[in-house]
């Protein structure tokens, strides 16, 4: 099973917009509407920010949003903020009864 | 609260094994698997494997098959991971995560444990 596809970096200045793609395949993110999110900071264990393309657990901020379109997911961070800088993962259920993640993604709060 | 709390950092030579614990407070430990995953430093996360605490039951990745087994003991709501034949590879943060049966994300993790293979 191969890593989903994610851009190695995305980078924004605060109060901007930024979007992290995820891309696999239809055994995986086409198949399924299982896909979540994490955030990881340095050191830190990663923390769940949207699940089942699209729902917020109770805590995470409401600037964080997902989408899917076909085989790609999609996290949408908008109003930028320092505290937002971080390495972001994708993670899909698949097929075979695995989970595969992505590749991850460092945002930059310029 | 809910809570996943694993052993301690591990130094190990290649060939051996290495089992890291993961215990649970804050809920009962039969109604989610655990799931294990690791972090080679620098690198991404890779999904390993699950393990379904009310009945044992395992499901593996493909790459780790025939070299990780993965066992709990619920009277003491702790899961288990244990990796055999060790490679520089394998050093990596290896963390444990909940996952409710009927839902298919991790939440929360635990705090991982730094597994070290080296000569």
């Amino acid at each position: 099973q191969s890593a989903l596809t994610q851009p190695a970096s995305v980078s924004g200045s605060p109060g901007q917009s930024i979007t992290i793609s995820c891309t696999g395949t239809s055994s995986d993110v086409g198949g399924y509407k299982y896909v979540s999110w994490y955030q990881q900071h340095p050191g830190k264990a990663p923390k769940l920010m949207i699940y089942d393309v699209s729902n917020r657990p109770s805590g995470v901020s409401n600037r964080f949003s997902g989408s899917k379109s076909g085989n790609t997911a999609s996290l949408t961070i908008s109003g930028l903020q320092a505290e937002d800088e971080a390495d972001y993962y994708c993670s899909s259920y698949t097929s075979i009864s695995t989970y595969v993640f992505g590749t991850g993604t460092k945002v930059t709060v310029l | 609260q809910v809570q996943l709390v694993q052993s301690g950092a591990e130094v190990k030579k290649p060939g051996a094994s290495v089992k890291v614990s993961c215990k649970a407070s804050g809920y009962t430990f039969t109604d989610y698997y655990i799931h294990w995953v690791r972090q080679a430093p620098g690198q991404g996360l890779e999904w390993m494997g699950r393990i379904t605490p009310n009945n044992g039951g395992t499901n593996y990745a493909q790459n780790f098959q025939g070299r990780v087994t993965m066992t709990r003991d619920t009277s003491i709501s702790t899961a288990y991971m244990e990796l055999r034949r060790l490679t520089s590879d394998d050093t990596a943060v290896y963390y444990c995560a909940r996952d409710n049966y009927a839902d298919y994300w991790f939440d929360p993790w635990g705090q991982g444990t730094l597994v070290t293979v080296s000569s």
